[in-house]
């Protein structure tokens, strides 16, 4: 059974730089698309990030576009999202995102997230 | 790219059926079969129920169900049981390759 496991989320000031981690066991990861999601308290969902199973193919929200870089090591099992610039409208849980369809970036595009890791928290604050 | 619009709440009787509404535009609901469904109770990670607007993953009930037309979404409880109770979220594929959510609507079943 797939398992996904966040970490990295950390108080930090605006402008600054996080990078959280997400552990993946139980599956062969290269073999599916991953993503990132985020839930800021008491709010909604929002899409951030999607990458390929290769990662070759990576597609960002509007919101984090040349701030927020996806990325992924296929040798350990690992999922990672760089953050620059942080702004307190950053502030959110983020959540680790698998689909179990395939390895294209469009299963996390056409919403087919069927895994999800706990999250960790980010807060962006001064 | 805007969010979907979802009703703030809805809510039933167990037993009964509820639908809830997912509204979005012609560049995302109403331009692709790619609506998802998701669950989320309180302070756990959404689960999703249904995706390419009507099918359902396995181990999701088939209590659940999803339609759509034009621009807007909807998913059905039907036989509501207390567990339902919970927020749900739809989403779209939208026209510039992104994905898409809704503001989200508390179910609550009296």
């Amino acid at each position: 059974e797939a398992h996904l496991v966040e970490s990295g989320g950390n108080l930090v000031q605006p402008g600054g730089s996080l990078r959280l981690s997400c552990a993946a066991s139980g599956f062969t990861f290269s073999s599916y698309a991953m993503g990132w999601v985020r839930q800021a308290p008491g709010k909604g969902l929002e899409w951030v990030s999607a990458i390929s199973g290769s990662g070759g193919s990576t597609y960002n929200a509007d919101s984090v576009k040349g701030r927020f870089t996806i990325s992924r090591d296929n040798s350990k099992n690992t999922l990672f999202l760089q953050m620059n610039s942080l702004r307190a409208e950053d502030t959110a849980l983020y959540y680790c995102a698998k689909t179990s369809y395939g390895s294209g970036v469009s299963y996390i595009l056409w919403g087919q997230i069927d895994q999800w890791g706990l999250g960790t928290l980010v807060t962006v604050s001064s | 790219q805007s969010a979907l619009t979802q009703p703030p709440s809805a809510s039933g009787s167990p037993g009964q059926s509820v639908t809830i509404s997912c509204t979005g535009t012609s560049s995302d609901v109403g331009g692709y079969n790619y609506v998802s469904w998701y669950q989320q109770h309180p302070g756990k990670a959404p689960r999703l129920m249904i995706y390419e607007v009507s099918e359902r993953p396995s181990g999701v009930p088939d209590r659940f169900s999803g339609s759509k037309s034009g621009n807007t979404a909807s998913l059905t409880v039907s036989g509501l049981q207390a567990e339902d109770e919970a927020d749900y979220y739809c989403s779209s594929y939208a026209d510039n390759k992104s994905l898409v959510f809704g503001g989200g609507t508390k179910l609550t079943v009296l």
